[in-house]
């Protein structure tokens, strides 16, 4: 049961534009969501993050928009670079424990997208 | 501070066999998450442990599978008599009590490969 849904498995983008890669989740209990970064033989590498009572967060040149109603979440890099090619996923998690601090439970990934970006 | 740490970072096993894989949290951290990935897939997850405490087990394989966290020393995730099947990439990653416990931190994983 695929909660969490990466639909396109490869972007090509040219150096310098915006890329642009897509999340959809089916469990409305999900109230926060992650993007990481990963290369061949490596382990995921966290990049972004967004609470559920938020929209947008930002981080240089990551940005991360959170539609609740809809159920979808994108990853924005602008200006996208070659070193950003890579296979990225997004990840969804419920938080338990209370107020601040609350542990992050298991995460729920996506299959990933593999991001080329070319000269 | 040094990261994640797996090891060892490839293991082969023959069918039957069993396999330890270890994983030492950054410091600091004292959850500790094992996630596997099959080939084109994305991360699954296994199992969430806290020192000496598991947590969340509901990923886990109900037979040959088993992990533990212990007051000292790394945490250990053991496959018994191995299948063809139980080859993937085995990640772990750990959270802090404090400070920033939304993220999880991978390590470099450990490919595993049935012959």
């Amino acid at each position: 049961d695929q909660q969490v849904k990466q639909n396109s498995p490869s972007l090509s983008v040219q150096e310098g534009r915006i890329s642009i890669l897509n999340c959809d989740y089916t469990n409305s209990m999900f109230d926060y969501f992650l993007w990481y970064k990963k290369y061949p033989a490596e382990g995921p590498t966290f990049l972004i993050s967004i609470s559920s009572i938020k929209d947008k967060n930002e981080d240089g040149r990551f940005t991360v928009f959170l539609n609740k109603s809809a159920k979808h979440l994108s990853l924005h890099i602008v200006p996208s670079q070659p070193g950003d090619s890579a296979v990225y996923f997004c990840a969804a998690s419920v938080k338990f424990g209370a107020d601040r601090g609350s542990t992050l439970g298991r995460l729920y990934f996506g299959r990933g997208t593999q991001l080329t970006v070319w000269p | 501070n040094a990261g994640v740490m797996q090891n060892p970072r490839h293991l082969v096993r023959r069918r039957g066999q069993e396999a330890r894989l270890r994983c030492s949290p950054m410091k600091g951290h004292s959850h500790v998450y094992w996630y596997r990935q099959l080939p084109e897939e994305g991360l699954k997850f296994m199992v969430y442990l806290q020192k000496e405490n598991i947590i969340d087990e509901s990923g886990m394989p109900k037979e040959r599978f088993s992990a533990e966290f212990p007051k000292e020393g790394p945490s250990i995730l053991r496959i018994q008599q191995v299948v063809r099947g139980d080859s993937a990439a085995y990640f772990c990653a750990s959270s802090p009590d404090r400070g920033r416990p939304n993220e999880q931190y991978f390590g470099p994983g450990t490919r595993l490969t049935v012959t």
